[in-house]
């Protein structure tokens, strides 16, 4: 069936750095990719999302990247910071009326003061 | 403005027993969704619903039902019960379909012994 996979699982970067989470998706009728975040003991939030008729959107530190041909997605945030330390998700709406977003397994991202 | 509600926020079932999940949302919504949340298994689509009156089943439905009879509210029930049930659920809720922001509540945890 439709799958969402997502790299890496854990990810610790220093303040300042980068980080970059990868996704891939089966559904090539996926056309809607949104990115949640979500911190300890609360749900999930979104932080960013793309359509699948622009190649690249950025919002201030945060910038998600969108190849179809390829069927991969990434988030990039840049100049991390302590509060970016959460678990980030990725997602695909599927293509039919079988509902809605498919997640990928999360990213725990820790950042190092 | 709440968002979204979800009730209880924690409970401890014995194996066999009954309960409904309460999720109320007041931002006029037209879809609503319960996930539930599992280590390493991210976000798994249980039921949806895409207006009053009308559900759906997603991945995995088995052992749960739900009912939508007002908009703003989005019931999920366990009938009887089991320890693999055991999970933190939420609920979201989006605006007229799927590719669009989804809101999710804060989750209840539930654990069945």
């Amino acid at each position: 069936g439709e799958n969402v996979e997502q790299h890496p699982s854990t990810l610790s970067v220093q303040e300042g750095d980068s980080a970059v989470i990868k996704c891939t998706y089966s559904d090539s009728a996926s056309n809607y990719f949104p990115w949640y975040k979500q911190e300890l003991g609360k749900g999930p939030q979104l932080i960013i999302d793309i359509r699948s008729n622009v190649g690249e959107k950025k919002d201030q530190r945060i910038a998600v990247t969108l190849n179809k041909t390829a069927k991969h997605f990434s988030l990039h945030i840049t100049e991390t910071q302590p509060e970016d330390s959460a678990v980030y998700f990725c997602a695909a709406a599927r293509g039919g009326s079988q509902g809605n977003l498919i997640f990928g397994k999360g990213t725990k991202l820790s950042v190092k003061p | 403005n709440a968002g979204v509600t979800q009730t209880p926020k924690f409970r401890v079932l014995k194996t066999g027993q009954s309960m409904t999940l309460l999720c109320a949302q007041d931002m006029n919504h037209e879809y609503m969704y319960w996930y539930r949340q599992d280590p390493g298994m991210g976000l798994r689509l249980i039921h949806y619903s895409v207006g009053e009156g009308t559900t759906a089943k997603g991945e995995v439905p088995d052992g749960y039902n739900v009912s939508r009879l007002k908009k703003q509210n989005f019931l999920l029930g366990l009938e009887s019960a089991a320890p693999s049930q055991t999970s933190v659920y939420f609920c979201a809720s989006s605006y007229r379909d799927r590719n669009t922001e989804a809101f999710f509540g804060q989750g209840t945890r539930l654990t069945v012994v």
